[in-house]
C-alpha cells in the first residue's frame, strides 16, 4: 500500500537560511499534518491543511508558513532558520480525521 | 486544552515479560484514542486506535489497550514481550472535530527496553 512520502530525508543547513520541506499523502487522503519532533521529545503538531485550506494551527513559528496544493502535496517553509529548528518534521495524513498515518520524516539539522 | 500523560518514561522488562503502559488524557469531549510506537531512527507507527464500540481494541503484534471512559485512560498491554518490541511508544488522542484538522496530541512518550 502506498504510504506517505515526504523529501528530502535529511537536511543540513545554515543558520539564517531557508529550507522547505515536502510532502506527499497517501491517495485520497484529504486531511495533511505536520508534526516537529526534538530530541527525545514527543511529536509537536505544527499545522494541518484539510481539502487545501488550512484547519488548524498549532505551535508553529511565525517564521515558519505551510500550504497545501492541487493536487493535495504540501509544502514547510521555513525562513531564517534557528539552531532550535534542528529536529524531525514528520508529516502525517488521513482520511475525513480518522487514523493518521506518518511519513518517514525530514531530519533537519541547523548548524 | 487537551492534555496526555504517560507514567513510565523509562521501562525495562525481560524477555516473556508482561508489559502495561499508562496513558491518561484529560479531554471530556468525544475523542479517539491511539497507540503510535517509534522503533530507533524510525517514523511513527499504528499500533492500536479506539474510535468506538468494545473499549478493548486489539493491535498489531500482540498489543492490545482498553478504555475506561470513567478514568480517562487507554492503557496498552501485551502478555508477553519480545526483545524486538523494544522502542517509543507514544499514546495519542484527537478531537472529534468536523472539517477536518484533527490534530493529535502526543503523551511524552514511554521507552521501552526488553532484555534478553
Amino acid at each position: 500500500a502506498a504510504g506517505v512520502i515526504q523529501s528530502p530525508r535529511h537536511l543540513i543547513k545554515e543558520k539564517r537560511e531557508t529550507a522547505t520541506l515536502k510532502c506527499y499523502p497517501i491517495p485520497r487522503h484529504d486531511t495533511v499534518y505536520w508534526y516537529q519532533q526534538g530530541p527525545g521529545q514527543d511529536p509537536q503538531f505544527l499545522i494541518s491543511f484539510y481539502e487545501k485550506m488550512q484547519s488548524d494551527k498549532g505551535s508553529i513559528p511565525d517564521r515558519f508558513s505551510a500550504q497545501q496544493f492541487s493536487d493535495y502535496h504540501s509544502e514547510l517553509n521555513m525562513s531564517s532558520l534557528e539552531l532550535g529548528d534542528s529536529a524531525l518534521y514528520f508529516c502525517a495524513s488521513s482520511s475525513q480525521g480518522y487514523e493518521q498515518y506518518f511519513g518517514p520524516g525530514t531530519r533537519l539539522t541547523v548548524t | 486544552a487537551q492534555s496526555v500523560s504517560q507514567h513510565n518514561h523509562h521501562v525495562i522488562l525481560s524477555e516473556a515479560a508482561s508489559l502495561e503502559l499508562g496513558c491518561n488524557y484529560s479531554y471530556g469531549g468525544t475523542v479517539n484514542l491511539f497507540w503510535y510506537v517509534q522503533y530507533p531512527g524510525q517514523h511513527l507507527q499504528l499500533l492500536l486506535k479506539y474510535f468506538s464500540g468494545d473499549p478493548l481494541v486489539k493491535g498489531i503484534k500482540g498489543f492490545e489497550a482498553e478504555f475506561i471512559k470513567s478514568k480517562f485512560s487507554f492503557n496498552l498491554r501485551k502478555p508477553s514481550v519480545q526483545w524486538s518490541d523494544t522502542a517509543e511508544y507514544f499514546c495519542a488522542v484527537n478531537l472529534i472535530l468536523t472539517g477536518g484538522g484533527n490534530k493529535l496530541t502526543f503523551g511524552t512518550g514511554t521507552q521501552l527496553k526488553v532484555e534478553l
